[in-house]
């Protein structure tokens, strides 16, 4: 089955201050990987995903992420971190061995942004 | 505009009974998922579905129930055999050949 594991349960940056979020999955063949955001109390929200296309993915809000074979990671950045970044941001992968189109998250990652 | 409605946002149930969380999508999303989210665990998927009239266990469906009469509805009724309900439940959808997920606001579940 798949997996997907995000290092780092909190990470603290200061505002301006480049963001990085990890991620890692296992499988043996390259799946579609994804990153949301979440706010307190809410549902999640797109911020890009990787579909075999090209390997580093830009989304919303300056965000991207590279998506590294050799490496199995989908690591999430954005060059300078603003207060409003501060969220739980979550990696997940679809199945493309089974084809079950149920997403696999990780345990997120909550950013905090320092002023 | 389009979108997923959960209702309600919030939700207490006594112990033993069991309770139905609402999920509705004007997208005309063929396929829709519920999630559990507990702290420190990130999503769980619970059950799915791909088609009306048709639904899949996901990796913790013990204790809970769906159906999809209609393709834009998509319960969850959480029995009095789930031991541990207390959750944020999450519902999401996608399109034909799309992996990426519409989330509705979600269901904040107490037992008291």
């Amino acid at each position: 089955a798949q997996s997907v594991t995000q290092l780092g349960s909190h990470v603290s940056v200061s505002e301006g201050a480049l963001v990085l979020l990890r991620c890692n999955y296992s499988s043996s063949v390259p799946p579609y990987l994804f990153w949301y955001v979440q706010y307190p109390n809410q549902g999640l929200q797109l911020l890009l995903k990787y579909t075999s296309a090209a390997t580093l993915v830009k989304g919303i809000n300056g965000f991207e992420a590279e998506f590294k074979k050799s490496e199995t990671s989908f690591h999430l950045t954005k060059p300078s971190a603003h207060m409003s970044d501060a969220a739980e941001y979550f990696c997940a992968v679809s199945d493309r061995v089974t084809g079950r189109r149920a997403l696999t998250f990780g345990s997120g990652t909550r950013l905090q942004v320092q002023p | 505009d389009g979108g997923i409605t959960q209702s309600p946002k919030y939700l207490f149930r006594k112990e033993g009974q069991n309770v139905t969380l609402s999920c509705e999508q004007n997208l005309n999303h063929d396929a829709m998922y519920w999630y559990r989210q507990d702290p420190g665990q990130g999503l769980r998927l619970i059950y799915y579905s791909q088609i009306v009239n048709d639904f899949q266990k996901g990796d913790i469906a013990e204790g809970y129930s769906v159906s999809r009469e209609k393709k834009e509805s998509f319960p969850l009724t959480v029995t009095s055999a789930q031991k541990n309900p207390t959750a944020f439940y999450l519902c999401a959808s996608s399109g034909t050949g799309s992996y990426g997920y519409t989330f509705g606001s979600g269901t904040r579940l107490t037992v008291v």
